[in-house]
């Protein structure tokens, strides 16, 4: 079976710019939640998608947006870079209505944002 | 609010000796899941261990266990034998089924350091 898969690891954008941060989610897995971990803190939720739907989102502005396509992998959109944005940006899938019953995430290796 | 507080930055521990990670948090729900993640430099999160609130008796996972005090809202991590490959950030977190999507909350994070 294969992970949860990141693309790219590393970026540089600008100020300004917009970004494009790309997951495969585990085979199986059709639930996939995006997290912001900034330097020297934990992970911060972004929102969470269940079959192509958004289903939940954190306190980040609309400019951060989602996307899950039919197969489950999915895309993080970042309008309007702000050097704060700056950080490593986690994928993390699980099964189906597998949060409900607390069951762990499976993470990617991220992706390192460095807006300049 | 949901918070998670690790109020250790950094710890060190000898190699085969054993060492305590704190954690303490906050939620008013009763149905919630406890989880240790560890952060290598690979980036990758990857479980360590997990604890179901309703469950009193503490989990164990080889020579990872935990201390759960649900009164206290306190869920400790003690790493027995401490090997090198322990050297890591460590996370602790938690889950609230049905709360806004289903959201991880994570602490700021303890690095551990085994020194051989």
């Amino acid at each position: 079976e294969t992970g949860v898969t990141q693309s790219p690891t590393h970026l540089i954008k600008t100020r300004g710019q917009q970004v494009t941060l790309r997951c495969s989610s585990q085979s199986g897995h059709n639930t996939v939640s995006w997290y912001q971990q900034a330097l020297g803190q934990g992970p911060q939720f972004i929102f969470q998608y269940y079959r192509e739907e958004e289903n939940g989102r954190g306190n980040f502005p609309p400019r951060f947006s989602g996307l899950q396509f039919p197969n489950y992998s999915s895309e993080l959109n970042v309008n309007a870079l702000e050097l704060d944005d700056s950080a490593l940006y986690l994928c993390a899938s699980s099964p189906d209505r597998g949060l409900l019953t607390g069951e762990k995430l499976f993470f990617g290796s991220g992706t390192q944002l460095s807006v300049l | 609010a949901q918070t998670v507080t690790q109020s250790q930055p950094e710890m060190s521990v000898q190699e085969a000796e054993t060492v305590t990670l704190s954690c303490t948090y906050d939620t008013s729900e009763n149905n919630y899941y406890l989880f240790w993640y560890k952060q290598p430099p690979s980036r990758q999160m990857i479980l360590v261990i997990r604890q179901e609130a309703y469950k009193q008796q503490n989990a164990t996972e080889n020579r990872f266990s935990v201390n759960f005090q649900k009164a206290a809202k306190s869920f400790s991590l003690k790493i027995s034998d401490s090997q090198l490959g322990d050297t890591a950030m460590y996370f602790c977190a938690f889950i609230t089924p049905g709360d806004g999507g289903n959201q991880f909350y994570f602490g700021t994070g303890t690095s551990l350091t085994v020194i051989p």
